[in-house]
């Protein structure tokens, strides 16, 4: 049985603090992993695919990092704002097949 | 470019009936995946098209559950007879090459609930 877990389960910000979050997978079998943002009602919208250990990615002020080695991914949010209240989501694939194996999610709330 | 489209956007029916969802990915999207949410859970798999076969439907909960992608463009999947453990939200989504390492471009969700 593959585990992705997500941490913290929760988190209420104040405007303008950066926070992070973590997401921990299997660090045999890697293929690929994904990061969604996925406000209640909409649809998970894609941030990041990560495939190489070392990987950093950037998206304004959302960034990742990704371990392979360790089977770790850090998402960071530098000012946070309001608009970036949603569920962060992660999604681990391994080779062979791609079935996607998701997180349970980390929810932001950032107040005004 | 029109988004991945999903019909019906709620769904109520009850048990024992059968209901079928619809999904229309990207044009050119060869990838389909589907995915359910029970509520309070996490995102779970269901399977996986490329064009017309299935490369993977080691998600799907039971024999009640169909799903199809005649023609290889949209996806049907049909639920008969539904139970109540069934009712969640069923996202699907489309990636356009290599599965796994592709963006997958999701859906709005089919809200079923079964009474």
């Amino acid at each position: 049985i593959l585990n992705v877990e997500q941490s913290p389960q929760s988190l209420h910000v104040q405007e303008g603090d950066s926070t992070n979050f973590t997401c921990s997978f299997p660090s045999s079998n890697f293929y690929a992993l994904h990061w969604y943002r996925w406000e209640t009602a909409k649809s998970p919208e894609a941030l990041f695919v990560m495939t190489l250990n070392g990987d950093e990615k950037k998206k304004g002020r959302i960034s990742a990092t990704l371990n392979t080695k360790e089977g770790y991914s850090y998402l960071y949010i530098k000012g946070s704002q309001p608009e970036d209240s949603a569920t962060y989501l992660c999604a681990f694939i391994k080779p062979g097949g791609f079935k996607t194996i998701f997180g349970a999610g980390t929810r932001l709330f950032v107040k005004a | 470019e029109a988004g991945v489209t999903q019909f019906p956007s709620h769904s109520v029916i009850e048990k024992g009936q059968t209901v079928t969802l619809r999904c229309d990915p990207i044009s050119g999207h060869d990838n389909l995946y589907w995915y359910r949410r029970v509520m309070g859970k996490e995102i779970k798999f269901l399977l996986h098209f490329v064009k017309e076969s299935k490369q993977d439907e080691s998600g799907m909960p039971n024999n009640r559950f169909l799903a199809e992608r005649t023609g290889g463009t949209y996806s049907t999947l049909k639920v008969q007879p539904a139970e109540l453990e069934d009712s969640g939200v069923y996202f699907c989504a489309s990636s356009q090459e290599e599965a796994g390492a592709e963006t997958q471009y999701f859906g709005p969700g089919t809200r079923l609930l079964v009474l």
